[in-house]
């Protein structure tokens, strides 16, 4: 089965740029979702195919795709950033979530 | 306005049954997938299961055998029957919005969740 890789928790200071990634088999040749999730809340839509924004998610956040990574870019990083996000693809028409990132704003 | 709402969720013990629902509204339920995704306290999320527009499920192997996944457009309603239920499906279980599975879409909307215990 396919599997998604990404780092358990990523630091980052105030107004800095956090860079959350998700490694995977040739994931450049998949499209890749992101979904912010806080404590105690079901989980946001935060970028989708790769790079796309839904309405309402802030310019801030981006994302790209390549090789065998897929980045979330969050720029200016604000307190309300702080969050888990999960990377997602589809494979073989199942849905795989990567273990999720743990975003903390020093 | 897109809302979700699941219901059903409940302790059960080892080896029991549960039918979980989610009530869809804000949107023409017919015409997209609907998934449902787990989530174990402290753990990442899981997709548990989803079906499509014409009414074909798709599971992954955890779940393949065991649980059901099923709808009723005409009350806008998912479903989840879970059965032959074991400790590690203890989980919140998630109703969300699928845009195609065919073109590898994402969820974008999701509920607020319904906690399954399994525990004698």
């Amino acid at each position: 089965s396919y599997v998604l890789t990404q780092p358990p928790s990523v630091s980052v200071a105030p107004g800095k740029t956090a860079r959350i990634t998700c490694g995977g088999n040739n994931i450049g040749s998949k499209s890749v979702h992101w979904y912010q999730q806080k404590p105690g809340q079901a989980p946001v839509l935060v970028i989708y195919y790769d790079s796309d924004r839904p309405s309402g998610i802030p310019e801030r956040f981006s994302g790209s795709n390549s090789g065998n990574t897929a980045t979330l870019t969050i720029s200016r990083v604000e307190a309300g950033d702080e969050a888990d996000y999960y990377c997602q693809v589809w494979d073989s028409s199942s849905g795989v979530f990567g273990g999720g990132t743990k975003l903390t704003v020093l | 306005e897109v809302q979700l709402v699941e219901s059903g969720g409940g302790l059960v013990q080892p080896g029991g049954s549960l039918r979980l629902s989610c009530a869809a509204s804000g949107f023409t339920f017919s015409s997209y997938d609907m998934h449902w995704v787990r989530q174990a306290t402290g753990k990442g999320l899981e997709w548990v299961s989803a079906i499509g527009t014409a009414g074909d499920p798709y599971y992954p192997g955890s779940v393949k055998g065991r649980f059901t996944i099923s709808r009723e457009n005409a009350k806008n309603s998912l479903y989840l029957q879970m059965n032959s239920l074991r400790a590690g499906d203890t989980a919140v279980y998630y109703c969300a919005r699928g845009l195609g599975i065919a073109a590898a879409g994402p969820f974008d909307y999701w509920g607020q969740g319904t906690l399954v215990t399994v525990s004698s």
